[in-house]
């Protein structure tokens, strides 16, 4: 079976700068989750879209951060600008009604 | 509010002998409690959740409520289980609840 896709895998971008990571779910999993993961922390939920709508982004910087589903398939998490603190591995898991959450590899974002 | 609290960073014991990931947890409603685990180089998966009550690669966890705790036990650690364990919570009568984790415990197991 395939798995969450992720891409890129590395990222390397200077502050002030943009960037988009992408997310291909499981097929047919409605749930989809990006999570921020910070060195030396656990995963934080940033955003949780069931099909194309948002459920919650309450921890999503929205100043800077946004998210889209837009076919409820696959999703893009964008940065714009990026600050050195958003130096992080950033997930995306999906998850179907048996409701188990399968990550992807992740993307590690530098900034400088 | 949810949190999960996972007291030890770094946990190394020997091949055989027992270990005990610790995690405790505090939220005022009745949660879902799970392990996640990533190993060396492989994506993060849970490891067992409490509804299931079952034994995965010789781990089991129980829930104490009046503790708030869901420690991780094996009675005779492998080497094959050094990894990263992450305990996690949902709000209990939530399929598609937030996931809270905990920061993470590397075990190694030497041989």
């Amino acid at each position: 079976e395939a798995g969450v896709a992720q891409s890129p895998r590395y990222k390397i971008i200077e502050k002030r700068q943009s960037v988009a990571f992408w997310c291909n779910p499981i097929s047919g999993h409605a749930t989809l989750y990006w999570y921020q993961q910070i060195l030396g922390q656990g995963p934080k939920l940033l955003i949780q879209f069931q099909n194309n709508g948002v459920v919650d982004d309450s921890q999503l910087p929205k100043d800077r951060f946004s998210a889209e589903r837009l076919k409820g398939v696959d999703s893009t998490l964008k940065i714009q600008p990026a600050k050195l603190e958003d130096s992080a591995v950033y997930l995306c898991a999906s998850s179907s009604s048996s409701n188990e959450q399968f990550f992807g590899p992740g993307t590690r974002l530098t900034v400088l | 509010a949810q949190r999960v609290t996972q007291p030890e960073k770094l946990l190394s014991v020997f091949k055989g002998a027992p270990v005990e990931l610790k995690c405790n947890y505090s939220y005022s409603g009745s949660p879902e409690l799970f392990w996640y685990v990533q190993y060396s180089r492989q994506r993060l998966q849970l490891l067992l959740r409490h509804i299931s009550r079952e034994s995965i690669k010789g781990f089991t966890a129980d829930l104490n409520k009046g503790e708030t705790s869901f420690h991780l036990k094996k009675p005779f650690a492998q080497e094959e289980d050094s990894a990263m364990y992450y305990c996690a919570l949902r709000p209990g009568g939530t399929s598609y609840g937030k996931l809270t984790f905990g920061q993470g415990t590397i075990l190694t197991v030497h041989p």
